[in-house]
């Protein structure tokens, strides 16, 4: 069975701070890990890695893959107020796309 | 990104009633749509895979007969909940697979709060 381990699933941090979140996972024929956001309605998507080793940027998220490791992190540098969430990890596997989701890191980060 | 549109955002209903859910690729065409729910503080659960033109693949310990799902073209699959009860309240979230142009991303639509009394 398909696994996603997200590592802190709580964290508290100060407005510039960075933060690092992981996701461990476990997937037969693995295709793709995303990350996403969630606040208050549906998971919003960050980035979506296949390639071990390249990193994805988005401002101040920034993402990387480990295949050979089996792990993703997550960094967020100089965190706001606005990144307080739910970061979910999720992996995509199998014939049918599916994905299967940790149980998220809530990161609430206070002025 | 993609964008996905849900309808209705928010419905309550009485026990016993059947509710309908609407899940849309606005900008895309999505071949296979999920559908998932997700209770407070939870992650998301998935209960099927909606595939266009054929029957929708459930995962285990999920009623077919109870959430029906059909998805007749590729760009809407709809989530029907038949004949609900109070603990079938939940958020559910559909979300729709864009294989195009060498990607292949799942986006999600903005999610649909059922309440049954």
């Amino acid at each position: 069975e398909d696994k996603v381990v997200q590592s802190p699933l709580s964290l508290v941090v100060h407005e510039g701070d960075t933060v690092t979140l992981n996701c461990s996972y476990e997937v037969t024929n693995f295709r793709s890990l995303l990350w996403y956001k969630q606040e208050k309605k549906a998971p919003t998507f960050l980035f979506m890695l296949t390639s071990s080793g390249i990193e994805k940027k988005s401002g101040r998220l920034s993402s990387i893959l480990d295949k050979k490791e089996l792990f993703s992190i997550l960094n967020i540098t100089a965190t706001q107020t606005g990144d307080s969430a739910i970061y979910l990890c999720a992996v995509s596997g199998g014939s049918n796309y599916k994905l299967t989701f940790g149980k998220g890191t809530l990161l609430t980060v206070n002025p | 990104g993609a964008v996905v549109s849900q309808h209705p955002s928010w419905v309550i209903c009485k026990s016993g009633t059947s509710v309908k859910i609407e899940c849309r690729s606005l900008d895309f065409q999505a071949t296979t749509m999920f559908w998932y729910r997700q209770f407070p503080k939870q992650s998301l659960m998935l209960m099927a895979t909606s595939n266009e033109g054929s029957k929708a693949t459930y995962e285990q310990g999920v009623e077919k007969d109870k959430f029906l799902i059909n998805h007749a073209s590729l760009t809407l699959s709809t989530l029907t909940v038949t004949s609900a009860h109070p603990e079938d309240s939940s958020f559910y979230i559909c979300s729709a697979r864009d294989s195009q142009g060498g990607t292949d991303t799942q986006y999600f639509g903005p999610g649909t709060r059922l309440t049954v009394l």
